[in-house]
């Protein structure tokens, strides 16, 4: 079982839909990381949080350190969402989960 | 702020030669960075750990002799990929770190094909 498991896998949603990517981990972390890939293969960071919730534009991200789990929502979906979103735990170094490929249909 | 550059963004090599990568961290000192490489449709794996004049820490599994990491400044490291064979063509993505909590910031990756 891998240390960072995300959910779904793959996602198809049409323009203007509520999306939500969840991420379990199994080991004890310091920060937990949204990052997005492009199909061009770079990241950006979207989110590095340790509790609570944060938001930035149609983002939201949370997580519940007792229940190892976070989650990555995006509101009023847009086409140009299509990505792979990845999860990343900090423990001794940067652990991350599988992706989720988003594919946003207008 | 917090750009991190690579270079070259492609690489097409012949096999059995040796390919140099860039990262750099265009305006902040870099106290660590991070290598990684990843194959299609798969995850980042973390390949070595490089703080500036010392040497990398490598990850188990992944080869020192061949995959050398210089990170002689506070801008820039290394990744030079020896004897490259076509089982080395992966994605390699560098990340630095600013010595001040866990972000990261990703450079724009470098493919590199081995034929």
């Amino acid at each position: 079982k891998n240390e960072v498991e995300q959910s779904p896998q793959n996602l198809t949603a049409q323009e203007g839909e509520f999306i939500t990517i969840n991420c379990s981990y199994s080991v004890g972390i310091s920060a937990l990381h949204w990052l997005q890939q492009h199909p061009g293969g770079g990241i950006v960071s979207l989110f590095m949080l340790s509790s609570g919730k944060k938001k930035h534009g149609r983002l939201i991200a949370t997580i519940n350190i007792q229940e190892k789990h976070s989650s990555l929502h995006i509101t009023a979906s847009h086409p140009r969402d299509s990505a792979v979103y990845i999860c990343a735990v900090h423990s001794s170094k940067l652990i991350f989960g599988q992706g989720t490929t988003l594919q946003v249909k207008p | 702020g917090a750009v991190v550059s690579q270079h070259p963004s492609r690489v097409i090599c012949k096999s059995g030669t040796s390919v140099k990568i860039e990262c750099r961290s265009l305006d902040f000192q870099a106290t660590t960075m991070f290598w990684y490489r990843q194959f299609p449709k798969q995850s980042l794996m973390l390949m070595a750990t490089s703080n500036e004049g010392s040497k990398a820490t490598y990850e188990q599994g992944v080869e020192k002799d061949k995959f050398l990491i210089n990170h002689a400044s506070l801008t820039l490291s290394t990744l030079t990929v020896t004897s490259a064979h076509p089982e080395d063509s992966s994605f390699y993505i560098c990340s630095a770190n600013q010595g001040l909590g866990y972000e990261q910031y990703f450079g724009p990756g470098t493919r590199l094909t081995v034929t």
